[in-house]
């Protein structure tokens, strides 16, 4: 089976930067996706990771270390609009090919 | 515009009686999926389907089924069985599910209410 931990909740201030941790669990791995959701919205893809090392796409930033299990996304000069729920999820390169999603983070910007 | 739509947006069932969700994209892609999400909580698989007529179980198929009798189309119907069926209903498609990214792209969401 597969599972995800992430932190359920984090706030921070307009202009800071945060990350976002995530650990996860899976027989076979192929790669570390992000996802935003606002509030009675649909997810949207923001980042994916198969190897290790940190890709940036503008101010967001996605790492991965497989000898870990472990990745994070970094968002950089806060907005109010990044205040959302964001997910990481891992698809299995065994199996299935589907995504399994983490419980979310829910993100609070603060002016 | 291409894209993924979903329909209704808001459902309200009596108990007891089946219903189904409508799910209809236009990206060409192959792969389409359905997810239920809970207040609070992450996304659950419930069905995924990599090509037409054949589809898969994911972690929480049962009270569901599905069909996948054209590409563009993945219609969820959530039974009498489902015990718990209140919840917000996301469907999702990707290129081919076997792609490197396997980026999904989702639907507005249905938010299913059982009275």
């Amino acid at each position: 089976g597969q599972s995800l931990e992430q932190p359920s909740e984090v706030t921070a201030v307009e202009g800071a930067i945060v990350q976002i941790n995530c650990t996860y669990q899976t027989s076979g791995f192929y790669g570390l996706s992000w996802y935003q959701q606002h509030d009675g919205g649909a997810p949207t893809f923001l980042s994916y990771n198969a190897l290790d090392g940190l890709e940036e796409t503008g101010r967001f930033s996605s790492f991965l270390s497989r000898s870990d299990s472990y990745g994070y996304l970094l968002l950089q000069e806060l907005q109010m609009k990044d205040s959302a729920s964001y997910f990481c999820a891992v698809r299995s390169d065994t199996g299935r090919r589907a995504l399994t999603f983490g419980s979310g983070t829910r993100l609070q910007v603060q002016p | 515009d291409g894209g993924i739509t979903q329909s209704p947006k808001y459902l309200f069932r009596k108990e007891g009686q089946n219903v189904t969700l409508s799910c209809e994209q236009n990206l060409n892609h192959d792969a389409m999926y359905w997810y239920r999400q809970d207040p609070g909580q992450g996304l659950r698989l419930i069905y995924y389907s990599q090509i037409v007529n054949d589809f898969q179980k994911g972690d929480i198929a049962e009270g569901y089924s599905v069909s996948r009798e054209k590409k563009e189309s993945f219609p969820l119907t959530v039974t009498s069985a489902q015990k718990n069926p209140t919840a917000f209903y996301l469907c999702a498609s990707s290129e081919d599910g076997s792609g490197r990214t396997d980026t999904q792209y989702f639907g507005p969401g249905t938010r299913l209410t059982v009275l």
